[in-house]
């Protein structure tokens, strides 16, 4: 199975900051990478696709990058509404793989 | 609008079978689809249990493979999971959700309902 790691595992941010997460996979995935949003009880939301695409209605704060095996999730200016846990998922190879999870809180 | 909802026992004996049912609105399950279960513990991370297409191929993660089933039912316009032997390892929120046209975007999720494993 491929790995994923992410960090940092959490982090505190001040509302208007500019918040960055990283996704590490155990091999090269090529841009075959998923982000999701997780809200407290919710379930996940499909946020960015193919490591850098947004889905569509996804505000455009949030953004993606990376291909191989290191990825970058980042979020312009963090929102209070932008509080979640964020993970990152590789569809390169089955099975579908996450990482632990990033959470984001405000400061 | 897509929209998938979750039902089933919330409480499972060790041992015994789990079993849950996700019944698909507004998308047909006869379309190029493939359809996922997902599981999430207490507290942690999301873990793919495995899939299943229109026309029953199914794919499933190696680490629960002995273990589990999953069946399409398109006249009902739902699918189903079964995992055996459970123990309370297993006890999790099971997501199902959507993975449109097989583009590997899980794009819609069911509200996800928790199973307890517990005498």
């Amino acid at each position: 199975d491929i790995q994923m790691t992410q960090s940092p595992s959490s982090l505190s941010a001040s509302v208007g900051d500019r918040v960055t997460i990283t996704c590490q996979a155990s091999q090269d995935i090529g841009n075959y990478l998923n982000w999701y949003q997780q809200k407290p009880g919710k379930a996940p939301k499909f946020l960015i696709y193919d490591a850098s695409n947004l889905e569509t209605g996804v505000p455009s704060r949030f953004s993606g990058s990376g291909s191989g095996t290191d990825f970058t999730f980042t979020i312009s200016s963090l929102q209070p509404e932008d509080i979640a846990t964020y993970y990152c998922q590789q569809y390169n190879n089955l099975p579908f793989t996450f990482g632990p999870g990033t959470k984001v809180d405000i400061k | 609008q897509v929209q998938l909802q979750e039902s089933g026992p919330g409480l499972v004996k060790p041992s015994g079978t789990l079993s849950l049912t996700c019944v698909v609105s507004g998308d047909s399950m006869s379309r190029s689809n493939w359809w996922s279960w997902v599981r999430q513990p207490p507290g942690k991370g999301l873990e793919w249990i495995g899939e299943i297409y229109r026309s029953g191929s199914t794919n499933y993660n190696p680490s629960l493979k002995s273990r589990v089933t999953i069946s399409v039912d398109k006249s009902k316009n739902q699918f189903s999971l079964k995992l055996s032997s459970v123990t309370a390892a297993d006890t999790a929120v099971y997501y199902c959700a959507r993975d449109k046209d097989g583009s590997r975007k899980l794009d819609y999720w069911g509200q996800g309902t928790l199973v307890t494993v517990s005498p």
